[in-house]
């Protein structure tokens, strides 16, 4: 069937690096995908999202990009900072706003001093 | 600080048993949905409503349920509980047809 998955279930960086965390999606379907960052103890949190029809979108310090020739979604983060430790998770919509969020498992992000 | 919460924040139940969560979406918000996540993955779809009516469900047996009523709160029911049905369940909203779901800090719920 159709699944989001991460190529790596974790990522160490040193503070101040900068930080990729990669996705591939199988769903060649889906017209939205989001990034969402959970720290313990917490619900997932929107950090950005991006249409099917993009390339690239921008943040404060956080950039999607999405490569759908190869169904692959990025997530860099800039200037990493502890308090960027959490896992992160990528989720795809398929079929409009009112459809549901299909998330990959997840990868932790480890932010050293 | 999110606009959706969750209750209780842990619960432990013995297999068997039913149990009710609830969620109270942020104000505005007529789309509810609820995931469960087990330990170390990604939260899974288990169904959603809009304005009070379920329209889309997961793969999950009929006895998950839930309801949405007009006041922007929610519960979700499990009867029969078994062991694997321990996991945190999460409940998200929004608004129309905004992609932009709110995630509450969930129920950790415990089956022994």
């Amino acid at each position: 069937g159709e699944s989001v998955g991460l190529h790596l279930p974790t990522l160490s960086v040193q503070e101040g690096d900068n930080s990729i965390i990669n996705c591939a999606y199988s769903n060649s379907a889906s017209d939205y995908f989001i990034w969402y960052k959970q720290e313990s103890g917490k619900g997932p949190q929107f950090i950005i999202d991006i249409r099917s029809n993009m390339d690239k979108r921008q943040g404060q310090r956080v950039t999607v990009l999405l490569n759908k020739t190869v169904k692959h979604l990025s997530l860099q983060i800039a200037a990493t900072q502890p308090g960027d430790s959490a896992v992160y998770f990528c989720a795809e919509i398929e079929g409009g706003a009112n459809s549901k969020l299909t998330f990959g498992k997840g990868i932790t992000l480890s932010v050293r001093p | 600080e999110t606009g959706v919460t969750q209750s209780p924040t842990h619960l432990i139940k013995t297999r068997g048993q039913q149990v009710t969560l609830r969620c109270s979406s942020q104000s505005g918000h007529n789309t509810v949905s609820w995931y469960q996540q087990a330990l170390g993955q990604g939260p899974q779809f288990i169904f959603q409503y809009y304005r009070e009516e379920e329209n889309g469900r997961g793969n999950f047996p009929p006895r998950f349920s839930g309801l949405q009523v007009p006041n922007y709160s929610s519960e979700l029911n499990v009867n029969a509980l078994e062991l694997d049905d321990s996991a945190l369940y999460l409940c998200a909203s929004k608004q129309g047809l905004n992609y932009g779901y709110t995630f509450g800090s969930g129920t950790r719920l415990t089956v022994v």
